[in-house]
């Protein structure tokens, strides 16, 4: 089973500022990679798949980066409705999900 | 517009059975796979169980043996068949319609396991 460790845990930033997300795999998902949005009591919201590509509708300031085992989503300037969890997921070998990161308003 | 709508969540004792359905709309259903994404009470999100456009099914070891996916395309229509439940199970259940994984989810429905 592919493990996908997220860090930080919790990440407490102000709106407008930069936020920084990782991921890492415990083997080479390739680009095999995506990221959602989950704010409390909604189902999650997919934003970027394949570690790059932004899904329909989601705003240029989400962007992906990286591959085989090393990713990050990066939120440029944040935006108020922007605080939420953060999961990562790969399909390289079926799917598993990272932990979650709790982007907080500091 | 995409859209799926799950139900049949409810409580049950450990050891029933239980059955969620989901109903799609705004795209070719029988087109897409599909999956059943869950997540416990203030937990992370764990991957189910995914159908192929023909029915070809595929499941977590945690469910293996004790859940079955299937679909009805006339219906539009997605399936889980829950037996042999136990307080673990416990969660909300997602459908989510899979183009290169996940893409769009419906609101889910909770599932509680106790006696």
């Amino acid at each position: 089973e592919i493990v996908l460790t997220q860090s930080p845990a919790t990440l407490s930033l102000s709106p407008g500022e930069r936020a920084t997300l990782s991921c890492r795999a415990s083997q080479s998902v390739s680009s095999y990679l995506a990221w959602y949005q989950q704010k409390p009591g909604q189902a999650p919201r997919l934003l970027i798949y394949d570690a790059s590509n932004r899904a329909t509708g989601i705003p240029a300031r989400f962007s992906g980066g990286g591959s085989g085992t090393d990713f990050t989503l990066t939120i440029t300037s944040l935006e108020p409705e922007d605080f939420a969890v953060y999961y990562c997921l790969q399909r390289t070998n079926w799917y598993t999900f990272g932990q979650g990161t709790n982007l907080e308003i500091k | 517009e995409v859209q799926l709508v799950e139900s049949g969540g409810a409580l049950v004792q450990p050891g029933g059975s239980l059955r969620l359905s989901c109903v799609a709309s705004g795209f070719t259903f029988s087109s897409y796979r599909m999956n059943w994404v869950r997540q416990a009470p203030g937990k992370g999100l764990e991957w189910v169980s995914h159908i192929s456009s023909s029915s070809t099914t595929y499941y977590a070891d945690s469910v293996k043996g004790r859940f079955t996916i299937s679909r009805d395309n006339a219906k539009k229509s997605l399936y889980l068949q829950m037996n042999s439940l136990r307080a673990e199970d416990t969660a909300v259940y997602y459908c989510a319609r899979d183009y290169n994984g996940p893409d769009y989810w419906g609101q889910g429905t909770l599932v509680t396991v106790s006696s």
